[in-house]
């Protein structure tokens, strides 16, 4: 099946900085999303970005599908955007296929 | 509220029994999704089902089954076959074939 790598696993930032996540993925995809999971469990989609460049408030992403990899940037990072980001895709079967995730902390 | 619920939020079971977890939408969605996510992993999918009565199983459906008699609920029952079924699991749902997938606020199960 599709492989999904994100990187870095781990991330700390100071609060205000800036960051960037990648998600490489290793077959040709017709389906991206970003999701953000809170310290609770929940998972909040972020974008659903199968190409091109989103932004919405501080978050923005973008996927070169040509080169299979997506990238989320987070600017002006706040303490609320702790918590782990998961990049998932899909082939056209139907089904995700989700990385590992990025481990990210903001400390005030 | 439109929206996806899972009940119980926690959930204990002893060893031999099989527990149902309940996952309920009205969002009018088509498609519904069962995942299991151990810590520090990703999601992995259980069962996935496309339309009322008819499912299929993901990469782990071992130990596991369900049913779709109601475009509206979609439960997952995790059997005593499933050796190892502490975990966390997410139901989702999505209206077809390149829409967003939403997500319920999961359901603890602990064996014990």
């Amino acid at each position: 099946g599709i492989q999904v790598e994100q990187s870095p696993p781990d991330l700390i930032l100071q609060e205000g900085a800036n960051s960037t996540l990648r998600c490489n993925f290793s077959d040709s995809v017709n389906n991206l999303q970003w999701f953000h999971q809170n310290p609770w469990g929940q998972l909040i989609n972020l974008f659903y970005i199968p190409s091109g460049t989103k932004q919405n408030g501080r978050l923005s992403a973008t996927t070169v599908a040509t080169e299979r990899y997506s990238l989320l940037y987070i600017s002006s990072s706040q303490t609320t955007d702790s918590g782990v980001y998961f990049c998932a895709v899909e082939r056209g079967n139907n089904r995700l296929a989700f990385g590992k995730g990025n481990q990210v902390v903001v400390i005030p | 509220d439109g929206g996806i619920t899972q009940s119980p939020k926690y959930l204990f079971r002893k060893e031999g029994q099989n527990v149902t977890l309940s996952c309920e939408q009205n969002l009018n969605h088509d498609a519904m999704y069962w995942y299991r996510q151990d810590p520090g992993q990703g999601l992995r999918l259980i069962y996935y089902s496309q339309i009322v009565n008819d499912f299929q199983k993901g990469d782990i459906a071992e130990g596991y089954s369900v049913s779709r008699e109601k475009k509206e609920s979609f439960p997952l029952t995790v059997t005593s076959a499933q050796k190892n079924p502490t975990a966390f699991y997410l139901c989702a749902s999505r209206r077809g074939t390149k829409e967003t997938q939403y997500f319920g606020p999961g359901t603890r199960l602990l064996v014990l």
